[in-house]
């Protein structure tokens, strides 16, 4: 069974400080996603990776996958309380149809 | 460009009663993925439909059903709702190889079995 776990659970910090997000599992994954949920909406992709090491910037969000394409990390620079929400990573398996999301890290960004 | 549309968006049902869950797909998608998230969980695979076709199933039970009309169009059906069938369900819509490249996600239909 593919899992995917997601630290930290949940993390408060103040407007302008630095985080990151990670995501791990003992599975290989053709490709990971990271999606963000605000209350009452569903997820909305902000990128997928597919290359072993590979980083993706994205404004303030950097993205990286794992080189064994097991884990992967969000970084967020000088963070702002528009940043607030649920980080989900998601991993598509090398069946192709079906994608696993972690269960989330819980951002709140104080003012 | 149309996004993913769900309804009902909320929905009150009965234990041991049915429901019906609708989703249209963003425009130019031709597979549908259904997921359930429970509060404070991330989203869990519940089927995928493609070209009218169940495409694959996560761990769900066959209470659990749904159909994709040509237009591409889905339904979600549940049978005898349990007490811990209550979550957010949500429609995911891509091309074939979206598990690839990812996914496009309704808003969810908030279900409550009491």
């Amino acid at each position: 069974t593919q899992l995917l776990e997601q630290s930290p659970q949940f993390l408060s910090i103040q407007e302008g400080e630095n985080l990151t997000v990670y995501c791990n599992s003992s599975s290989v994954f053709s490709s990971l996603q990271w999606y963000r949920q605000e209350p009452g909406e569903g997820p909305v992709l902000l990128v997928t990776v597919v290359t072993g090491g590979e980083v993706k910037k994205l404004k303030r969000l950097t993205f990286q996958f794992g080189d064994a394409r097991k884990d992967s990390s969000l970084h967020i620079t000088a963070a702002q309380p528009g940043d607030t929400g649920l980080y989900l990573c998601a991993g598509a398996g090398t069946g192709g149809f079906k994608t696993i999301f972690g269960a989330g890290t819980r951002l709140f960004v104080k003012a | 460009e149309t996004g993913v549309t769900q309804s009902p968006t909320h929905l009150i049902k009965t234990r041991g009663q049915q429901v019906t869950l609708r989703c249209s797909s963003q425009s130019g998608h031709n597979t549908v993925s259904w997921y359930q998230q429970a509060l404070g969980q991330g989203p869990q695979f519940i089927f995928q439909y493609y070209r009218e076709e169940e495409n694959g199933r996560g761990n769900f039970p066959p209470r659990f059903s749904g159909l994709q009309f040509p237009n591409y169009s889905s339904e979600l059906n549940v049978n005898a709702l349990e007490l811990d069938d209550s979550a957010l369900y949500l429609c995911a819509s891509s091309l074939a190889q979206g598990a690839y490249y990812g996914y496009t996600f309704g808003s969810g239909t908030r279900l409550t079995v009491v």
